[in-house]
């Protein structure tokens, strides 16, 4: 079993749909918790990060992270054509290292 | 601010050939990482410097991987000889600080296609 699970899509979603990203872990240890976008050929840029439990957001993105059941999300709301990307989760127990889910890939359409 | 920058950005060679990535990090960035990213998945570490000592390099196949980072600043991988199964992009990241909340900066990858 992987340490972090996420379905690789791909997903696609009109412009303007809220659009749903999820991972799931089994180490209970995590504690930062990061998703990354990742453009066609380009290397990840940090997109969300949070600490333990709770709700972030930032402009139209919003971070949710359930650790009693073990899983993440990502919510974009009013989507646009830019943010089609590959959406990355992340996430470390303290100072080791960071463990990445496969990737979801998500195509809006205009 | 220069970003990451990663050299060449593609390289196709054939197996049991060796091949070399450099990675230069942002300034001052005291820690440095060697990802592997195969098509479809997402980054695995290879192997992880603070400045110029190894601090992880757990999932570094170390009969064919090797890496180093001389003077704490820019980095070389090397792969020697490589075989169909290190196709893959090699990106590098680098961070101000390891222990705990640090953003990771990649560059845009160097992909290797190994024939």
């Amino acid at each position: 079993q992987k340490e972090v699970e996420q379905d690789p899509g791909p997903l696609s979603v009109p412009e303007g749909a809220i659009v749903s990203l999820n991972c799931t872990y089994s180490n209970s240890a995590f504690q930062y918790f990061m998703w990354y976008r990742q453009y066609s050929r380009k290397g990840p840029e940090l997109l969300m990060y949070t600490y333990s439990s709770g709700n972030k957001e930032d402009g139209r993105f919003t971070a949710q992270v359930d650790k009693s059941s073990k899983y993440i999300s990502l919510f974009i709301r009013d989507s646009q054509p830019s943010d089609s990307a590959t959406y990355l989760c992340a996430m470390r127990r303290g100072a080791q290292k960071l463990v990445f889910g496969q990737g979801t890939r998500l195509t809006i359409n205009p | 601010e220069a970003g990451v920058a990663q050299s060449p950005r593609y390289k196709i060679i054939e197996k049991r050939q060796s091949v070399a990535f450099w990675c230069n990090p942002i300034s001052g960035h005291a820690t440095l990482y060697w990802y592997q990213q195969i098509l479809g998945q997402g980054p695995k570490l290879l192997i992880q410097f603070q400045n110029n000592g190894v601090v992880d390099d757990s999932q570094l196949p170390k009969d064919r991987f090797s890496a180093e980072r001389l003077k704490g600043v820019d980095s070389t991988l090397k792969i020697q000889p490589a075989k169909l199964e290190d196709s893959a992009v090699y990106l590098c990241a680098s961070s101000l600080v390891w222990q705990n909340t640090g953003e990771l900066f990649f560059g845009e990858g160097s992909r290797l296609t190994v024939l």
